[in-house]
């Protein structure tokens, strides 16, 4: 079993500041995968960047980069130098990786809003 | 070319009706999915096939039922519509194994509205 909690239902950044999503899960699996999603107004689901739970360093694609605490069991999205296309709700998931029966398991989501 | 196409992407019917929604993936994965948002935008698992395999069945009434004719196609029936199946319903494939990561490259959506 997986739960995901993102805390902050909503969020606000300035641009050009780097905003950090909060992300903690909880599963029964000892191998899992940590991934977050974008969906922007236009209502697509976009994957931004995945963490593997063996990976020692912290996953980074371009201005994102996941801050991965093993111990604490969080698994942070960190988004540099926002810019207002990042105006968007923010979904984290995990997924065990043991079976290809592992499903998805997602947070309730945050809702970042970058002011110009 | 489109990886996941789910359609249609709206759709407006009235309660007690039979919907259909269909969805492709041109990305050679062996798992699809349905994803079932809400209007609070809450993602919650469907069901998934693995090569036309029923393998996740989540709690979900059996007015809906997935069919999958290949392993590059997903379709979803949802019979006897009610107010409470207004959502968007999101198709979804990925590939797991050595190599892959697993995640999820979802359709753009199918809204339903039932009225």
């Amino acid at each position: 079993a997986q739960k995901i909690t993102q805390t902050q239902p909503g969020m606000f950044v300035q641009e050009k500041e780097a905003v950090t999503l909060d992300c903690t899960y909880d599963t029964s699996d000892q191998s899992y995968g940590l991934f977050w999603y974008k969906q922007p107004s236009s209502g697509e689901m976009i994957f931004l960047i995945y963490q593997g739970s063996y990976d020692e360093q912290n996953a980074t694609e371009g201005r994102y980069s996941l801050n991965f605490q093993k111990a604490r069991k969080s698994a942070n999205l960190v988004i540099s130098a926002s810019q207002l296309g990042d105006s968007a709700m923010y979904f984290c998931a995990s997924r065990g990786l043991n079976t290809n029966a592992g499903k998805s398991t997602f947070g309730d989501g945050t809702t970042l809003t970058v002011k110009p | 070319d489109t990886a996941v196409s789910q359609t249609p992407k709206y759709l407006v019917t009235q309660m007690g009706n039979d919907k259909s929604i269909k969805c492709e993936q041109n990305l050679g994965h062996d798992t699809m999915y349905w994803y079932k948002q809400d209007s609070k935008k809450f993602l919650k698992i469907m069901f998934s096939y693995n090569n036309k395999e029923l393998i996740i069945n989540e709690t979900v009434p059996n007015r809906f039922s997935p069919k999958s004719p290949d392993k590059a196609h997903l379709n979803l029936h949802i019979n006897s519509l009610e107010l409470g199946d207004s959502a968007v319903y999101f198709c979804a494939s990925s590939q797991w194994g050595q190599g892959h990561t697993g995640e999820l490259f979802f359709g753009e959506g199918s809204r339903l509205t039932v009225l």
